[in-house]
């Protein structure tokens, strides 16, 4: 079984146009988050979510928007894409928030592109 | 902001040899986390050290915090071609949230 799984896993699509991607979590776990790898492998945080309320948004552009229907679900939806939002966008979820015991687990990744 | 810098930014080695990466940081942190990604798959945790710790061992992973110098390393040792991936250090500060660098991109030569 499968612990996070996101969906798609590839994902080629014109500017201008709105996607989303999916993550599931079957581990119990009550944070999740949303990171972005650029070309060059950095992976920086986009938003995580504790008992499905948003805790962080890091500077991300308001196209961007996770909606997570329940602790098990975080999605993440843009809108207008340019091309510089071609990336691999990781979900990830944690046990607990705060307790610093930190493990994350992470998806295998979608990758986006926008021509 | 971006936390944690490794370095180098990528190893090449002969099997068997030692890999020894290195990972510093700017501000006080709560743990320190190293991380396993293979080509066009998802991180993978590899050990946990908090900042109260200096040294800790899982298998033939060694890794060492040190706070004064805001450092933190990750030796494998005896590696194997199966060794071969990207490994990230991830900071904890006060909002627990991981933060992670660019990595270290690991070649192992059969």
């Amino acid at each position: 079984d499968t612990a996070v799984s996101q969906t798609p896993k590839y994902l080629v699509t014109q500017m201008g146009n709105d996607k989303s991607i999916k993550c599931e979590q079957n581990l119990g776990h009550d944070t999740m988050y949303w990171y972005k790898q650029d070309s060059k492998k950095f992976l920086k945080i986009m938003f995580s979510y504790n008992n499905k309320e948003l805790i962080i948004n890091e500077t991300v552009p308001n196209r961007f928007s996770p909606k997570s229907p329940d602790k098990a679900h975080l999605n993440l939806h843009i809108n207008s894409l340019e091309l510089g939002d071609s990336a691999v966008y990781f979900c990830a979820s944690s046990q607990d928030l705060g307790t610093g015991t930190g493990e994350l687990f992470f998806g295998e990744g979608s990758r986006l592109t926008v021509l | 902001s971006q936390q944690g810098e490794e370095d180098p930014q990528a190893l090449s080695i002969q099997e068997g040899e030692n890999a020894t990466m290195n990972c510093s940081y700017k501000t006080s942190i709560n743990n320190l986390q190293w991380y396993r990604q293979n080509s066009g798959r998802g991180l993978v945790h590899l050990i946990l050290i908090r900042s109260n710790e200096r040294e800790k061992h899982s298998g033939r992973l060694r890794v060492t915090l040190d706070t004064s110098k805001k450092s933190s390393s990750l030796l494998i040792t005896a590696s194997r071609a199966a060794d071969t991936a990207s490994y990230f250090c991830a900071t904890e500060r006060g909002s627990y949230i991981p933060t992670f660098g660019r990595g270290t991109s690991l070649i192992v030569h059969p």
